[in-house]
């Protein structure tokens, strides 16, 4: 049972265009979500975050939108360029019975930016 | 630079032999974690330690144990190697600010690529 869902393997975006990669989630208990980005060879380097008492959150070129009611979340790349070509993996936390709290990824989505 | 260290990057193991992997960290990061990601798959948590507490997940094999001697290093021993546990590792740490509830980020290291012949 697939809690956190990244429904598009891939995506093809021309440079300078925006990215948008999408994410959704089935548990209401996860309230902090997180993108990150991998590329081969490599391990995920985190990339933003968004807590669930917010909207938005903006870095630079990055956003992340959520949508509580809908489950789902957005990362949004503006300009896209063509170092940002790698997989996102959309992650989501929430509150655990155990010790330290625990992310549940996605299956990730590779970006290619085209020059 | 503070970091995720992951040693062997490539390790080839045979059927059945046993192979240990291995992670340090820089950042004092209170809790160390182990994912196994399979091609095109999430990376999917096997347990975590929380300082010097083990935590197992529910459907981790039994085949999978990990070792935290101290606060910087933690090793995931694999007991007999099928040609299923072919992946990628990926060792991980945090600062578990729950208490805060501040953030919770996680690092990763670069991954070890397990292959199994």
């Amino acid at each position: 049972d697939q809690q956190v869902k990244q429904n598009s393997p891939s995506l093809s975006v021309q440079e300078g265009r925006i990215s948008i990669l999408n994410c959704d989630y089935t548990n209401s208990m996860f309230d902090y979500f997180l993108w990150y980005k991998k590329y081969p060879a490599e391990g995920p380097t985190f990339l933003i975050s968004i807590s669930s008492i917010k909207d938005k959150n903006e870095d630079g070129r990055f956003t992340v939108f959520l949508n509580k009611s809908a489950k789902h979340l957005s990362l949004h790349i503006v300009p896209s360029q063509p170092g940002d070509s790698a997989v996102y993996f959309c992650a989501a936390s929430g509150p655990s019975s155990g010790s330290a709290r625990q992310l549940t990824f996605g299956s990730g989505t590779q970006l290619t930016v085209l020059p | 630079d503070a970091m995720v260290i992951q040693n062997p990057r490539y390790q080839v193991t045979q059927f059945g032999k046993p192979v240990t992997l291995s992670c340090s960290q820089t950042l004092n990061h209170n809790v160390m974690y182990w994912y196994q990601q399979k091609s095109s798959q999430a990376p999917k948590l096997l347990f975590h330690y929380y300082d010097k507490d083990f935590n197992n997940e529910a459907d981790t094999p039994d085949n999978f144990q990990s070792r935290r001697p101290n606060t910087s290093f933690c090793f995931l021993d694999i007991r007999s190697p099928g040609l299923g546990d072919a992946a990628m590792y990926l060792c991980a740490t945090s600062r578990d600010l729950s208490a805060s509830g501040v953030s919770y980020e996680q690092y990763f290291g670069p991954g070890t690529r397990l292959t199994v012949t």
